[in-house]
């Protein structure tokens, strides 16, 4: 059972944009900010989009974006692209989790 | 080009030891701190275990606790993670992954993992 809550999977087509959603408590991602993004393709490592709640790593497209409302953070596409499907996993500290905790994960379906 | 590349996995039995290592380059990797992070087939990614830059400071999810040791080289440019006592819950790919860093400042998030090294345990 994953730390934090995810849903399965979501869709969009070319061009669109989605989002998707990371539910936590008031002990992680509500009382920190340090919610990270992971996006990962099958059979590749996992690769970093987004840290701190809403930080962009050194090319990462701004086509990611990440934001945070109370318990729930959320990583949203915009102007989705074929590559961009993928699994992607958020992550969060707790010091519950000792370092960090990861959510259940999230298929990206680019239609 | 910086780049993290795990070996060691393996087939081994319920109750056996494997030792994984973790190659560093194209970065200072002594001021780095790490993790070892794993994924068990078709399912999400589980936290294993930190260890700051110096090594002074470490930390094991409860799953692994008490049967895992990480530790570092950092004049070999290497991170590894014994594992004794295993169980076929281990069963994952392994990926070891850097600690993203700005200005000097550590952020809990993992900028650079490597390709992941595999190990089954099963009779």
């Amino acid at each position: 059972q994953s730390a934090l809550t995810q849903p399965r999977s979501v869709s969009g087509s070319p061009g669109q944009s989605v989002t998707i959603s990371c539910t936590g408590t008031s002990s992680d991602v509500g009382g920190y900010n340090f919610v990270s993004w992971y996006q990962q393709h099958p059979g590749k490592a996992p690769k970093l989009m987004i840290y701190d709640v809403s930080k962009r790593p050194s090319g990462v497209p701004d086509r990611f974006s990440g934001s945070k409302s109370g318990n729930t953070a959320s990583l949203t596409i915009s102007g989705l692209q074929a590559e961009d499907e993928a699994d992607y996993y958020c992550s969060s500290y707790a010091a519950s989790y000792i370092y960090v905790g990861f959510g259940g994960g999230t298929q990206l379906t680019v239609l | 080009e910086v780049q993290l590349v795990e070996s060691g996995g393996g087939l081994v039995q319920p109750g056996g030891s494997l030792r994984l290592s973790c190659g560093a380059s194209g970065f200072t990797f002594s001021i780095y701190e790490m993790n070892w992070v794993r994924q068990a087939p078709g399912k999400g990614l589980e936290w294993v275990s930190y260890i700051t830059s110096s090594g002074s400071t470490i930390y094991y999810a409860d799953s692994v606790k008490g049967r895992f040791t990480i530790s570092r080289a950092n004049a070999k440019n290497s991170l590894f993670l014994e594992m004794n006592s295993l169980r076929a819950e281990d069963t994952a790919v392994y990926y070891c992954a850097r600690v993203i860093q700005t200005g000097g400042f550590y952020h809990y998030a993992l900028d650079v993992w490597g390709q992941g090294t595999t190990v089954t345990v099963s009779s």
